[in-house]
């Protein structure tokens, strides 16, 4: 079976751009969470949804938004790209939404010029 | 206080040494939480997964001491492999986020 898969797997953009990463979670996982990674840091919280509805949000600007489709696949929106969002954006499926065992992707790497 | 926060390392310890990593949580009613590897520039692996006092799997035993709001990852014999960041990673319920900590950085030097 394949794993979590996220596209594309590097990114570049210029500040004021908008970019939109995908993700396709495990067969069977209906829950699909985001995870913003800095170099040196932990995976910081974005968003988890489960059957298709946002069931968390961490502190992120509203520039982010998510959304995931009735396959359970997922988007992550970011607008007004700033230098700060330059980041491992990372995808994590799980069975259900009693988030237990998360399976990530191997991530979207986008660099903010 | 940080809702999961980790020994900040790095941890560089010779091959075959014993090492042990703390994380505390602060959230109480947490049930589980996990341990994930990072190898460098790669996405986090789940290592152990611990849902009551703990867990032990070959080299690797995990311990959760609930009073303290605290899980523990010991690593025996340890191996060059086992090189990495490990992560905590604790949901704030069984319907919620899950919140990682900062991670610890090990070094296996031989």
């Amino acid at each position: 079976d394949a794993g979590v898969t996220q596209s594309p797997t590097h990114l570049i953009k210029t500040r004021g751009q908008q970019v939109t990463l995908r993700c396709s979670p495990i067969s069977g996982h209906k829950s699909v969470s985001w995870y913003q990674q800095v170099l040196g840091q932990g995976p910081q919280f974005i968003f988890q949804y489960y059957e298709k509805e946002e069931r968390g949000r961490g502190n992120f600007p509203d520039r982010f938004s998510a959304r995931q489709f009735p396959n359970y696949s997922s988007e992550l929106n970011v607008n007004a790209l700033l230098l700060g969002d330059s980041a491992l954006y990372l995808c994590a499926s799980s069975q259900g939404h009693l988030n237990e065992k998360l399976f990530f992707g191997s991530g979207t790497q986008l660099s903010v010029l | 206080r940080k809702e999961v926060e980790q020994d900040p390392g790095p941890f560089n310890v010779p091959e075959g040494a014993t090492v042990a990593f703390n994380c505390t949580y602060s959230n109480s009613a947490s049930q589980s939480f996990f341990w994930y590897r990072q190898d460098c520039r790669k996405e986090p692996k789940l290592l152990m997964s611990v849902y009551s006092s703990g867990n032990e799997d070959g080299r690797f035993t995990a311990q959760l001491n609930r009073a303290s709001q605290y899980i523990s990852l010991l690593i025996r014999d340890s191996k060059l492999s086992d090189s990495a960041t490990y992560l905590c990673a604790v949901p704030k319920t069984s319907y919620d986020k899950v919140i990682f900590g900062p991670g610890t950085s090990l070094s296996v030097i031989p």
